[in-house]
């Protein structure tokens, strides 16, 4: 089954303990990025990737990482999270063969204490 | 720069026609996109339409767009409780593969 992965779901922290939350598609897509949801503020891009080994800024980067050493894993990274770090994460992917249409992970829940 | 914008909330009664409205900047947009979002789930493709297009229609649901405009809408015929959801609007720059994003129409509907 064509899917976008995430995990975990759920997540409750403290401010400063670095954690990752792990992405991967399995469509071959070379596209895929990070997007924070918020209330009253739609999706928000923090990152994106435009093939193995490119990465760019999105509109709200400050205080995530990310990586892309493999096409289909798309780690991002909080060194060192804070509380407004708390928020839901969704990472997609895309290729141009398929419309850019984007594919959706199930989202990431974190909360930042 | 690039902007797409849509209404926060539209309430209608169930059985009614529901009409979801957006409007982007970027005249070079390639395909213009309707997702929709669920209660505590992720974003799923609902419909799109390539730019070259005026209206497209799949069962309950009708895209019009208007290019002079810059003007999508979408459709729900006959709306059903199971529509209650987050709408969101994209559009695809020529230009690269990103989308970009309205704020999303939260849909309530009313018995």
């Amino acid at each position: 089954e064509a899917q976008v992965t995430q995990n975990p779901r759920y997540l409750i922290t403290v401010t400063g303990k670095k954690l990752t939350v792990t992405c991967s598609q399995n469509m071959n897509h070379e596209y895929m990025s990070w997007y924070r949801q918020d209330p009253g503020l739609g999706l928000r891009q923090i990152y994106y990737s435009m093939n193995v080994e490119v990465t760019d800024k999105g509109d709200v980067p400050e205080g995530y990482k990310v990586s892309r050493k493999e096409k289909r894993n798309f780690p991002l990274i909080l060194e060192s999270p804070s509380p407004n770090q708390t928020s839901l994460y969704f990472c997609a992917s895309s290729s141009p063969a398929e419309n850019n249409e984007q594919f959706f992970g199930p989202g990431t829940r974190l909360t930042v204490l | 720069g690039e902007d797409v914008e849509q209404s926060l909330f539209l309430s209608v009664r169930e059985g009614d026609s529901s009409v979801i409205n957006c409007t982007y900047t970027d005249s070079s947009s390639t395909y213009l996109y309707w997702y929709k979002q669920e209660p505590g789930a992720g974003l799923q493709l609902l419909t799109y339409i390539f730019s070259n297009m005026d209206m497209k229609q799949d069962q309950r649901l009708t895209v019009l767009l208007n290019k002079k405009d810059k003007h999508l809408s979408l459709r729900i015929a006959d709306t059903q409780t199971g529509d209650s959801a987050i709408y969101f609007c994209a559009e695809s720059p020529l230009s690269n593969y990103q989308l970009i994003w309205g704020a999303g129409t939260k849909l309530i509907i009313k018995p």
